[in-house]
């Protein structure tokens, strides 16, 4: 079946860290992929997406790349700030879906960042 | 403007009582869903309401209901409810299909059982 496969957490960096989440998945076909980002005390937010092989999907400096090759889409950013500690989502539509209401959610990772 | 709104925030009541959620989203999306988050934050989808038609993801007890009176609005009731029902509650929505389709939350109802 289809599922999505995260580091677990917590990751604590210190400020301008570079930061790496990794997120593998299992899927046939070519799924959608997603980082959704959870602020504390918040909802989840679409972080970043990508709906092909070699897609990169950018926002807020975080960085990630649809690897078919290797099930892969690992989050990066180059320098990490404290308003960046939240939960971190990956996740996965399935192929032949397009409905939300098939989305696979990761377990999330907690990121956590120093001054 | 708040796009996705659930009330109340927060949930504290005891064993056996019956409860309500509400959500309302003003973004005219055409879908709504409620999703459950555990204590290690795992989330998991209850149901998906899309024109009239439910989707209902069949490990939810049935203690669990879904009323929706119109397209903006989808609340979640909770008969009989017990401990293992303390979680998160979030409510969501979206719109259409196509690759890529974006969920919208809202920011949660701590419901706590004791």
């Amino acid at each position: 079946g289809n599922s999505v496969t995260q580091m677990e957490g917590p990751v604590t960096l210190s400020e301008e860290a570079f930061l790496t989440i990794n997120c593998t998945y299992t899927a046939t076909g070519y799924p959608s992929l997603f980082w959704y980002v959870q602020y504390p005390g918040e909802g989840l937010q679409l972080l970043l997406k990508a709906t092909k092989a070699d897609d990169k999907g950018s926002n807020k400096g975080f960085e990630a790349t649809y690897r078919k090759e290797t099930t892969s889409f690992h989050l990066e950013k180059g320098s990490v700030q404290v308003s960046d500690s939240a939960v971190y989502f990956c996740a996965l539509i399935p192929t032949g879906y397009s409905s939300a209401s098939k989305i696979i959610f990761g377990s999330g990772t907690r990121l956590s960042i120093r001054p | 403007d708040t796009a996705v709104s659930q009330t109340p925030k927060y949930l504290v009541t005891q064993m056996g009582n019956d409860k309500s959620i509400k959500c309302e989203q003003n973004l005219g999306h055409d879908t709504m869903y409620w999703y459950k988050q555990d204590s290690k934050k795992f989330l998991k989808i209850m149901f998906s309401y899309n024109n009239k038609e439910l989707i209902i993801n069949e490990t939810v007890p049935n203690r669990f209901s879904p009323k929706s009176p119109d397209k903006a609005h989808l609340n979640l009731h909770i008969n009989s409810l017990e401990l293992g029902d303390s979680a998160v509650y979030f409510c969501a929505s979206s719109q259409g299909g196509g690759r890529g389709t974006e969920a919208f939350f809202g920011q949660g109802t701590r419901l706590t059982v004791v």
